[in-house]
C-alpha cells in the first residue's frame, strides 16, 4: 500500500529536549515537505526536499532542521523545541513534476511545555 | 505572491442539502487550483485539481469545483451531503511552472446535520 508513515504520531515533551519526527514514503517520490498546522492559520511548510542531499527553507523553518540522505526519509528535527512548536505536522511527497498533488502523512501531534 | 481566501471557518448543512465551500485565490502568474478534505485524526487527502484544462473539474465522493478567472474563484460543490463529508476542507495553489510549495488556505470544517 502506497503511504507515508510518521513516527511519533503523538508526543508531549518539555523545553529544549531534542526531539526528530521521522517521516517514510514507499512510492520512490522525489519530492518531499514538512507543514505545520495551526487553528486558523491552514498548513504552512517547514522545509522541503526536492531530492536526495537537496533541502532547502519553506515559509516557516526557524527551529527546525531536516535532513535527506535517502530517497524515502526525510526526518524533521528540533533541536531545542520551544512552546511556540506546539503544532500538528504533517510530512508529504509527490512525484517531481506533479504539482501539489501531495500525499500526506497521518500527522504528529507534538505538545512543548 | 499567490494565497487563497477561504469564506467561513465553518459550514453547516443538511443531509442531503447542497455543500457549497468557498475558495478565491489571488495569484499573479496562471494558477494551478486544488482542494484537499481532511477527516479527523488524518492527513489531508486530495480531492480535485485544476490544472487549466477543463474549467469544471470534478472529484472524488462526487465533489466538483468550477475555475472562474473574472471572479478568481474555485468553489466546492457537491448536490447532495451525506454524513460521510463532515470534515475540514483546504482550497491551495501554486504556479503553474517553478512550484516548490503549495499554498493553502484556513480551511472550512463542514458539518452535516442529520
Amino acid at each position: 500500500e502506497a503511504q507515508v508513515t510518521q513516527n511519533p504520531r503523538y508526543l508531549i515533551t518539555v523545553t529544549g529536549k531534542k526531539l526528530t519526527v521521522t517521516c517514510s514514503q514507499n512510492m520512490n517520490h522525489e519530492y518531499m515537505s514538512w507543514y505545520r498546522q495551526d487553528p486558523g492559520l491552514g498548513l504552512r511548510q517547514i522545509y522541503y526536499s526536492m531530492n536526495v542531499e537537496v533541502t532547502d527553507k519553506g515559509d516557516v523553518p526557524e527551529g527546525y532542521k531536516v535532513s535527506r540522505k535517502e530517497k524515502r526519509n526525510f526526518p524533521l528535527i528540533l533541536e531545542s523545541p520551544s512552546p511556540n512548536q506546539t503544532s500538528l505536522y504533517f510530512c508529504a511527497s509527490r512525484m517531481t513534476g506533479m504539482v501539489g498533488e501531495l500525499f500526506f502523512g497521518e500527522g504528529s501531534r507534538l505538545t512543548v511545555l | 505572491a499567490q494565497s487563497v481566501t477561504q469564506l467561513g471557518s465553518h459550514v453547516s448543512v443538511s443531509e442531503g442539502a447542497l455543500v457549497l465551500l468557498r475558495c478565491n485565490y489571488s495569484s499573479s502568474v496562471p494558477p494551478y487550483l486544488f482542494w484537499y478534505v481532511q477527516y479527523p485524526n488524518q492527513g489531508l487527502q486530495l480531492l480535485l485539481k485544476y490544472t487549466s484544462a477543463a474549467t469544471l473539474v470534478k472529484g472524488i465522493n462526487g465533489f466538483e469545483a468550477e475555475f472562474k478567472k473574472s471572479e478568481t474563484s474555485f468553489h466546492l460543490t457537491k448536490p447532495s451531503a451525506h454524513m460521510s463529508d463532515a470534515a475540514e476542507y483546504f482550497c491551495a495553489v501554486s504556479p503553474q511552472t517553478g512550484a516548490n510549495n503549495l499554498f493553502f488556505g484556513t480551511g472550512t470544517r463542514l458539518t452535516v446535520i442529520p
